[in-house]
This record gives C-alpha cells, sequence and structure tokens, in this order.
C-alpha cells in the first residue's frame, strides 16, 4: 500500500499571506497526484492534477508542483474563501492524505 | 456540464448491505472510470473504489470482498454495494468522475449513510 502524509495537519493563517502544504508519497508516484479543497458539508472540489495542472475555473493564485515522493500546494495570497481543508490524493492506489485544515490566524 | 447524484437509503442496520447509486447527468457515461469515496464524520477521505463504464472494477483493498460496483449505462447509472456493514461503516458517501489524468473532477453533494439499528 501507499502512504500519503501530508503536513502540516493544521495550519493558521492570514488574509494575504503564502502558505505551502506538504504530500509526501511512501513510494514515488511520477506526477500521479491531485490536490482538492472542501468546505464543511460540501464534496471535495478538484483544485490541481497531474501534480500542477490548474483546473479550469481554479485561480491562478493556486499552484502545485513536485514529482516523485514530494509535492507541494501553494497559495500565493491566502483570500477569505481559502479557508478549508486540503487532500491530496495518489492515482496508483487512490489513497488520500490525511488533509490539512487551513483556518484564520 | 457532467452532474452526479447519489441516491439510497439513509439508514441501514448492522450486518445488512448498503446500495447507493449515483445518477449521471449533463454529459456521458461512457469512456470514464467512476469512483465512489466516503468520510466518516469528522475524518478524512477514503477511495472506496472505482468502476469503467465497461463494468471493470477495482477496490480498496481494506474493504476487501465488502465491495462490489456496477455500471448501468442504458440508466446513465453506477452503483455501490457495501455488504456486512458495521456502525464504522456510517459516513458521508461520495460518487465522483475520474478524468482519467488522475483527478477526480466532478462530485455529487453527498449522502449520508448512518449503520444503527
Amino acid at each position: 500500500d501507499i502512504q500519503m502524509t501530508q503536513s502540516p495537519s493544521t495550519l493558521s493563517a492570514s488574509v494575504g499571506d503564502r502558505i505551502t502544504i506538504t504530500c509526501r508519497a511512501s513510494q514515488p508516484i511520477s506526477t500521479w497526484l491531485a490536490w482538492y479543497q472542501q468546505k464543511p458539508g460540501k464534496a471535495p472540489k478538484l483544485l490541481i492534477y497531474k501534480a500542477s495542472t490548474l483546473e479550469s475555473g481554479v485561480p491562478s493564485r493556486f499552484s502545485g508542483s513536485g514529482s516523485g515522493t514530494e509535492f507541494t500546494l501553494t497559495i500565493s495570497s491566502l483570500q477569505p474563501d481559502d479557508f478549508a481543508t486540503y487532500y491530496c490524493q495518489e492515482f496508483n492506489t487512490y489513497t488520500f492524505g490525511q488533509g490539512t485544515s487551513l483556518d484564520i490566524k | 456540464q457532467v452532474q452526479l447524484q447519489e441516491s439510497g437509503p439513509g439508514l441501514v442496520k448492522p450486518s445488512e448491505t448498503l446500495s447507493l447509486t449515483c445518477t449521471v447527468s449533463g454529459g456521458p457515461i461512457r469512456g470514464y472510470y467512476w469512483n465512489w469515496i466516503r468520510q466518516p464524520p469528522g475524518k478524512g477521505l477514503e477511495w472506496i473504489g472505482s468502476v469503467y463504464y465497461r463494468g471493470n472494477s477495482n477496490n480498496n483493498p481494506s474493504l476487501k470482498s465488502r465491495v462490489t460496483l456496477s455500471v448501468d449505462t442504458s440508466k446513465d447509472q453506477f452503483s455501490l454495494k457495501l455488504t456486512s456493514v458495521t456502525p464504522a461503516d456510517t459516513a458521508m458517501y461520495f460518487c465522483a468522475r475520474d478524468t482519467g489524468d488522475n483527478g477526480l473532477d466532478s462530485w455529487g453533494p453527498g449522502i449520508v449513510v448512518t449503520v444503527s439499528a
């Protein structure tokens, strides 16, 4: 089984901050990785696929990078709508990371 | 724009079978993999399995042989059956489309299923 480890588990930040969330795979997964945003009671929303491709309609302040075992999601300037939980998912065995809760400082 | 909608019972008794259906509208069911994901209350996302429109499927090994996935292209629906449920199977269940490009791009709103006597 592939394990996906996200860090940090929680992150407090302010509007306008630049933040980075990391996802590490227990074995190489090329660029087979997606990032999602989820708000309470709602379905996840795809932000990034193939590790670095921005999904249509997603603001350009979101970006993804990485390959192999280490991946990052960066939000360049936090907006009020960005406070949510973020998950990575690998597409070898479809395992999700445990999530990163981003809240307002 | 494709839309997905889960349907099924919101309450299932322990040891019985949970059965859910996802209806696809606004886009083709053919050509894609269709997924089920669940989220226990207050916890993270767990992938359950995926089924291709032609019927071949693969499941999360942690659920062993309890999962059966199927597709009905004539109705633009795909389904999940989870046998021998316990309270640990209580969760929000989502259906979602796999783009084939390493991302689940369209999701249903989710359906809450509670396992309780």
